[in-house]
């Protein structure tokens, strides 16, 4: 079993909608959480970070984490075509002794 | 504040040939890391240093690559020698390790091709 599973997609969304992009994890010490976006040929950019249980917004953008299941999700609202784009699910499981492990990512597509 | 910098943006080598890419982090981080990303494999740690030490190397695929940090504003990773299967985009990233927010920062990457 991957440490860090994502749907590889793609996730085919309409302008305007909600896309939610999944992530669960296997190690259940697992302590901070990360969600990065990569546009085709560029760098991975940290869009949001959470580390309790709940939901955490910001702007369009909300994380959910839910240790128990060890799942955590993103949801954009209003998606738009410039949020087309593959999102990478990072877990830390050993802050200092291990770097992030990240998952395969899941390609998202919203149709104007 | 310049980001992270990798050089060179593209790299094409032939098999066998020695490869250096290299990476100044963002200042005042602590910690830097060399990942790799491929179709097939995608983003995979190499090498974890932390205050220039390195922590965990676990993720080094075999003798063939090495990683250095000299001093806090820079670090080197090669390949000698190189070979097909090392074609792949190298990626560098720098954080502060032990704030509240610690996400990582990567650099632009380095595209690696061996012929």
């Amino acid at each position: 079993q991957k440490e860090v599973e994502q749907n590889s997609g793609p996730l085919s969304v309409p302008e305007g909608a909600i896309a939610s992009l999944n992530c669960t994890y296997s190690d259940r010490v697992s302590q901070s959480f990360f969600w990065y976006r990569q546009y085709s040929g560029k760098s991975p950019e940290l869009i949001m970070s959470i580390y309790s249980n709940g939901d955490k917004e910001d702007g369009r953008f909300t994380a959910q984490l839910n240790k128990a299941s060890q799942y955590v999700s993103l949801l954009i609202r209003d998606s738009q075509p410039s949020d087309s784009a593959t999102y990478l699910c990072a877990v830390n499981i050993d802050t200092g002794r291990r770097a992030l492990t990240f998952g395969s990512g899941t390609r998202l597509q919203v149709q104007p | 504040d310049a980001g992270v910098i990798q050089s060179p943006r593209h790299e094409v080598t032939e098999m066998g040939q020695e490869v250096t890419l290299r990476c100044k982090p963002i200042s005042g981080h602590n910690s830097l890391f060399w990942y790799r990303q491929t179709m097939m494999r995608g983003l995979e740690l190499l090498i974890y240093f932390n205050n220039n030490v390195p922590i965990d190397d676990s993720g080094m695929p075999e003798d063939r690559f090495s990683a250095k940090m000299p001093n806090a504003s820079f670090s080197t990773l090669k390949i000698q020698p190189s070979e097909p299967r090392d074609s792949a985009v190298y990626f560098c990233a720098s954080s502060f390790v032990g704030g509240s927010n610690y996400g990582y920062t990567f650099g632009s990457g380095t595209r690696l091709t061996v012929v």
